[in-house]
């Protein structure tokens, strides 16, 4: 079956840095995607990985490892405005397009 | 252009009665998608358009539902005799390509009285 892992929640302080993790185990991999989610509001993209490794953007990076089925996303220089939803989604490459989303890790960041 | 734009924003519907949703896609992009996502849950995929066709169906997507995407361009879901379970958010995103990531829209949140 398709089963994406990650924690239900997490909090941090304002300018620290923070690690979410995310397992998947799907019939088939063609990249993990990071979403941001703020509350009543769309999720936003943040990243994408197909190969293994590291990818960076600004204050925040994702990282693969497909032969581990693991990704985290690292949030650093974290701000308020950064407590949302985490979603970690895979593109599975047998059902062309459609991405399998896990439940989210909800972010808190505290003054 | 101002993204994935979705209506209405909210809808209030006693049971057993149908309800549209309707979706206008960022220009352009040929791929369009519709998830649902209840409080507490990852969006979860019902079914997707490469232009005008419907290739994918999410087995979520009972008979009671249906998407239509006419002439590639807006796409609207329609629920029949709605069901207090479907009570969610419908959530609609669009891509230029297959191998790109998804914009998503605002979404249709739908309570089911």
């Amino acid at each position: 079956g398709q089963n994406i892992d990650q924690p239900t929640e997490m909090t941090a302080t304002e300018g620290a840095i923070v690690q979410i993790n995310c397992t998947y185990q799907t019939s088939g991999f063609n990249g993990l995607f990071w979403y941001q989610q703020h509350a009543g509001e769309a999720p936003t993209f943040l990243s994408y990985n197909v190969l293994d490794g590291l990818e960076e953007k600004g204050r925040f990076s994702s990282f693969l490892s497909r032969s581990k089925g693991y990704s985290y996303l690292l949030l650093k220089e974290l701000q308020m405005k950064d407590s949302a939803s985490y979603l970690c989604a895979v593109r599975d490459e047998y059902y062309t397009d459609k991405l399998i989303f896990g439940t989210g890790t909800r972010l808190q960041v505290f003054p | 252009d101002t993204g994935v734009s979705q209506d209405p924003r909210h809808k209030i519907t006693k049971r057993g009665q149908n309800v549209t949703f309707r979706c206008d896609p960022i220009s352009e992009h040929n791929r369009l998608y519709w998830y649902r996502q209840t409080l507490g849950q990852g969006p979860e995929f019902l079914t997707y358009f490469q232009n005008e066709a419907q290739l994918e169906k999410s087995r979520l997507l009972s008979d009671r539902f249906s998407a239509e995407r006419p002439k590639g361009s807006f796409s609207t879901l329609e629920i029949q005799r709605t069901e207090q379970g479907d009570s969610a958010m419908y959530l609609c995103a669009s891509s230029p390509t297959g191998n790109t990531e998804a914009f998503f829209g605002q979404g249709t949140r739908l309570t089911v009285v």
